[in-house]
């Protein structure tokens, strides 16, 4: 069964454009959630999708958003790019949504905003 | 959001255990997590615990919850080299989704 797939892996922006990242959920699960890793702050829950529905979302700025498929691939953008977004994007996935369900977690994709 | 709090740095010779902590402060969160990363990787789900457990071991993994204290701790017998990497303890939010709160992460590093 393959696992969560996070692509790109890696990409470099420049400051003030936008960028998407894209999350193929382990097959079978309907919930995805999306984290930010920084060496500063650690890992911050960014958003969490469930059937095409934003369940919960973290303390981001409105320039963070997501959306989810029918097919449960999920996208996240980041408009307008600041310095301070680079970071390790991590994508994770679930059965369900809810205590008892485990997430796993993608590779993430390096994103450098130069 | 809610405070998870490790020790940053731990070093201990191969063949040894470790012992990594953790601290939380939600006392509802139901499940706690323990996450293994290695240098440019995802996180990998090493293990997790029920409230309702004191201990869980799984083959050289053993968890220890102590819910009144709020203290969390990921034993590793006979340490190997290939055990170093970054260890997060983590709880889930208590609302309804699955948001989990990270700890800030142990680096644990084995010596030959």
């Amino acid at each position: 069964k393959a696992g969560v797939t996070q692509t790109p892996r890696y990409l470099i922006k420049t400051r003030g454009q936008q960028v998407t990242l894209s999350c193929s959920p382990i097959s079978g699960h309907r919930s995805v959630s999306w984290y930010q890793q920084t060496p500063g702050q650690g890992l911050q829950f960014l958003f969490e999708y469930f059937s095409e529905t934003q369940r919960n979302k973290g303390n981001f700025p409105g320039r963070f958003s997501g959306r989810q498929f029918s097919n449960s691939r999920s996208e996240m953008n980041v408009s307008t790019l600041e310095l301070g977004d680079s970071a390790l994007y991590l994508c994770a996935s679930s059965s369900a949504t809810g205590p008892g369900n485990t997430i796993y977690f993608g590779e993430g994709s390096w994103l450098t905003v130069v | 959001g809610e405070d998870v709090e490790q020790s940053l740095f731990l070093s201990v010779r191969e063949g040894d255990s470790s012992v990594i902590n953790c601290t939380y402060t939600d006392s509802s969160s139901t499940y706690l997590y323990w996450y293994k990363q290695e240098p440019g990787a995802g996180l990998q789900l090493l293990t997790y615990i029920f409230s309702n457990m004191d201990m869980k071991q799984d083959q050289r993994l053993t968890v220890l919850l102590n819910k009144k204290d709020k203290h969390l701790s990921l034993r590793i017998a006979d340490t190997q080299t290939g055990d170093s990497a970054i260890y997060f303890c983590a709880e889930r939010a208590s609302n309804t989704g699955n948001q989990f709160y990270f700890g800030t992460g142990t680096s644990l590093t084995v010596i030959p």
